[in-house]
């Protein structure tokens, strides 16, 4: 069974641009959260989705949003990139067959987003 | 609002050492945990996952064990190898949300 794919996998961008990345879950996987790890704050949750709605966020201004679509397929946004943003950005897929459930996480590699 | 915290931060061993990683956290209202490593510049690898129901798993020569009333857990690695230098993450499954630790980076010295 292929694993979690992430693209793109490297991305450089400037200030005040806008970025959108995208994460294939293992099949048969409905839970999608996003992560964003950066040296000095470790992991920080941004979202996750389950069925195609956000079930839950973490605390991101509302330049970060998220989407989820019928294949369970996910897209982030980032809008008005700062160079804060800069970061590894891991998607996670989850069987999680319950919407209030929590289960075991299988990460993509991350895209390595850079902000000039 | 859950808090999860790993002490040490770092950590360095001979080869051939067991050792013990821990995790500690402040809400026991959870519903699993989960080990990860992670090298440098990749994903994150899982490697045990603890139910709320269970004391410990096993898996090769890492066995990870859950105290939820006290709030904590630990990963023993059995007689360290170079190829376990990484960092460590432990990570709380609650109510619809995971938070995960900040890490334990372990090197193992040959």
């Amino acid at each position: 069974k292929a694993g979690v794919t992430q693209t793109p996998r490297y991305l450089i961008k400037t200030r005040g641009q806008q970025v959108t990345l995208s994460c294939s879950p293992i099949s048969g996987h409905r839970s999608v959260s996003w992560y964003q790890q950066t040296p000095g704050q470790g992991l920080q949750f941004l979202f996750e989705y389950f069925s195609e709605t956000q079930r839950n966020k973490g605390n991101f201004p509302g330049r970060f949003s998220g989407r989820q679509f019928s294949n369970s397929r996910s897209e982030m946004n980032v809008s008005t990139l700062e160079l804060g943003d800069s970061a590894l950005y891991l998607c996670a897929s989850s069987l999680a067959t319950v919407r209030t459930s929590t289960d075991t996480q299988y990460f993509g590699p991350g895209t390595r987003l850079t902000v000039l | 609002k859950q808090e999860v915290t790993q002490i040490p931060a770092a950590l360095s061993v001979p080869e051939g050492e067991n050792l013990v990683l821990n995790c500690s956290f402040t809400d026991s209202a959870i519903y699993n945990l989960q080990w990860f490593r992670q090298d440098p510049g990749k994903g994150l690898t899982s490697l045990l996952l603890i139910q709320s129901s269970q004391r410990e798993q096993t898996s090769g020569r890492l066995n990870a064990s859950l105290d939820k009333s006290s709030g904590r857990s630990t990963l023993y690695i059995a007689a360290s190898q170079p190829g376990d230098s990484a960092t460590y993450l432990c990570a709380v499954g609650g109510y619809q949300k995971v938070t995960f630790g900040t890490g334990t980076k372990l090197q193992v010295i040959p």
